[in-house]
This record gives structure tokens, C-alpha cells and sequence, in this order.
């Protein structure tokens, strides 16, 4: 338990169905961000939220939509997806910086198939 | 953009053998932190690193940050098969919240 929780676990969801994914984070933290994890590459950013504000967005396609309603709750929105955004995504939430750097608590992901 | 090189892809031993995966950067890391992450789950945090030359132990697990803080290593002494995992190395600095990860090193333990 790394007190970070996303829903669903697992989502199944046609190209022109609306789906979103929540995380919420109970560490307290006041930075969240979205990670996409495929098959055979690296953690991919998407989306950092910092004080609610959103501070990234790494060139993601507007099908993907955040929204932060507070420090610690985070929503992606999804619609018309395309299959190859069939991936792992994960939540991850931590202090702004510290002077030891950034740690992240990520949560178990959301294990998305676009059929 | 800094890139984190880990080596190797994949790595397969027998348990009780030893092992070391590599992080390595051009650039100077302010400090790296190391995950690992099983099937199904979301990468955990193990250990953070900030001083050049800076040895940590976790149980079985070394972890040392380079003099220069370009790079780093952990080594698992004695793997058990439940070490298996990817490990992710990953660096946010200290004005950076934006974490970036290497691609990681998949470590499997035969029993």
C-alpha cells in the first residue's frame, strides 16, 4: 500500500466509448502526474499537476484529458482512444522537490485495452 | 532532455547468484532514485541517492551513487526469485519535479 489508489484496476473500452481513470493520493503530497507505460518502453510522462495547477504536458494527444479538482485527486478522461493507447497508466504523486530530489509514490495502474 | 541509459535489458539467474544493473547518464544527476516494479503493479520506491560516492544498503540490495553523480549501480547479493522484477532508475532534480525514468532492467530469479 503506497498510499496512492487508482480505479479501475483493469478497463476495457471501445474507440468511441468515454471513460475516465481517478487517482487519489493520501500522502498529503501536492504534486500528481500521469505515466504511460507500453510494452518495451520507458515510463512516458504525460501529464504534472502541481498545486492543482497543471505545470507538463508532454505533447500528449487531446483524447487524453486531466483534470485535478484538488491536491489529491487527479482524473484522466479518455475518449475516441486509438488500440496503440492500449497500455499500463499509472498515477504517481510527491512533494513538489525536496533537497533530496523527488520521490514518487506511484499507485498499482490502470491496465487499459482499446479494442 | 536527460536521458537514463540502464544496462542490461534483461538479466536471468539462478538463485543465490549475485547481480548488478547499471544507470547511467550524461548529465549530472542532483540525486536518483531506484524502483522496482513487479507484474501487474505500480514501480516502489527503494532507495534515494544525492551524494557522489554514496553507498546504501537495503538488505541484500547495494546501491552506490558515482563520484560524479552520472551514474549508479545496484547489486543484489544472493538473488532470491523474489527480487524478480524490473528495475527502474529515475531522476527529479531538486528545482525538477518533472520525474524521467530509464527503460529499466528486467531481473528474473530461477528457483
Amino acid at each position: 500500500e503506497t498510499g496512492v489508489t487508482q480505479t479501475p484496476r483493469h478497463l476495457v473500452m471501445g474507440m468511441t466509448n468515454k471513460k475516465s481513470l481517478k487517482c487519489e493520493q493520501h500522502l498529503g503530497h501536492n504534486a500528481m502526474y500521469w505515466y504511460k507505460q507500453s510494452a518495451k518502453k520507458p515510463l512516458e510522462l504525460m501529464f504534472v499537476y502541481n498545486f492543482k495547477e497543471q505545470t507538463e504536458n508532454n505533447s500528449v494527444p487531446s483524447r487524453f484529458s486531466p483534470e485535478c479538482p484538488n491536491s489529491s485527486h487527479l482524473f484522466l478522461h479518455l475518449h475516441t482512444l486509438q488500440p496503440e493507447d492500449s497500455a499500463l497508466y499509472l498515477c504517481a504523486s510527491s512533494q513538489a522537490w525536496t533537497t533530496s530530489g523527488t520521490e514518487a509514490f506511484f499507485g498499482q495502474g490502470t491496465r487499459l485495452t482499446v479494442v | 532532455t536527460q536521458l537514463l541509459e540502464q544496462s542490461p535489458q534483461f538479466l536471468s539467474i539462478q538463485e543465490g547468484e549475485n547481480l548488478t544493473v547499471y544507470c547511467n547518464s550524461s548529465s549530472v544527476f542532483s540525486s536518483l532514485q531506484w524502483y522496482r516494479q513487479e507484474p501487474g503493479e505500480g514501480p516502489v520506491l527503494l532507495v534515494t541517492v544525492v551524494t557522489g560516492g554514496e553507498v546504501k544498503k537495503l538488505k541484500r540490495l547495494t546501491f552506490q551513487f558515482g563520484d560524479a553523480r552520472k551514474d549508479s549501480s545496484l547489486h543484489i547479493t544472493a538473488a532470491q526469485p523474489g527480487d524478480t522484477g524490473l528495475y527502474l532508475c529515475g531522476r527529479g532534480g531538486v528545482n525538477d519535479y518533472k520525474l524521467s525514468f530509464g527503460a529499466g532492467t528486467t531481473v528474473t530469479v530461477r528457483a
